[in-house]
């Protein structure tokens, strides 16, 4: 069973600064299908990154994916006020089957 | 991209059925695969299965095998999640979702699902 681990757990940051989050897989797995989400609170998450490393549609470029293998990066270059959320990676893990982390929580310092 | 919507919140007793829609705008989702996914109040997404366009393939996560059935109306574009043997665990939001390109690209609002006796 392919297991996605997420850090930090929280975030602490300030407007305008750069956020990295960071999701581990707990084997090597296929970046074709690595997502990543943003959740606020009330609101169904929304797709940010398919692929590993593609903006989805109306993404704005502050966003950024990366990563291969086990390791995988969402970077939010600068923060803007809207972007203090829970961010959650995924990846589907055949049978067809698909998994989530368990979230990291980028809160306002 | 139009949301599809689902149903309204429920609320069940322990033992009991649960059965969620989720009503996309034609031919917006007729081609897609489309997942169900759940999540706890206070707790991170947990994938429960998929069907296919046509509505004749499921798939689902071992936990649910036993208790979930996703079914799909072609003709009224809806997709459903009903849950059997409800207990106190299974409150939580349900959400549907389009699969594209690998990625869930478009989510229904969710549906909160109450189990209480």
């Amino acid at each position: 069973e392919i297991v996605l681990t997420q850090s930090p757990g929280t975030l602490s940051l300030s407007p305008g600064e750069g956020a990295t989050l960071s999701c581990r897989a707990s084997q090597s797995v296929s970046s074709n299908y690595l997502a990543w989400y943003q959740q606020k609170p009330g609101q169904a998450p929304r797709l940010l990154i398919y692929g590993a490393s593609r903006r989805a549609t109306g993404i704005p470029d502050r966003f950024s994916g990366s990563g291969s293998g086990t390791d995988f990066t969402l970077t939010i270059s600068r923060l803007e006020p809207e972007d203090f959320a829970v961010y959650y990676c995924q990846q589907y893990v055949g049978s067809p089957s698909w998994t989530f982390g368990q979230g990291t929580k980028v809160e306002i310092k | 991209q139009v949301q599809p919507v689902q149903s309204g919140a429920e609320v069940k007793k322990p033992g009991a059925s649960v059965k969620v829609s989720c009503k996309a705008s034609g031919r917006t989702f007729a081609n897609y695969y489309m997942h169900w996914v759940r999540q706890a109040p206070g707790q991170g997404l947990e994938w429960m299965g998929i069907i296919n366009p046509s509505g004749d393939g499921t798939s689902y996560a071992q936990k649910f095998q036993d208790r979930v059935t996703i079914t799909r109306d072609t003709s009224t574009s809806t997709v459903y999640m009903e849950m059997s043997s409800l207990r106190s665990e299974d409150t939580a939001v349900y959400y549907c979702a389009r699969m594209q390109s690998g990625a869930f690209d478009i989510w229904g609002q969710g549906t909160k699902v109450t189990v209480s006796s």
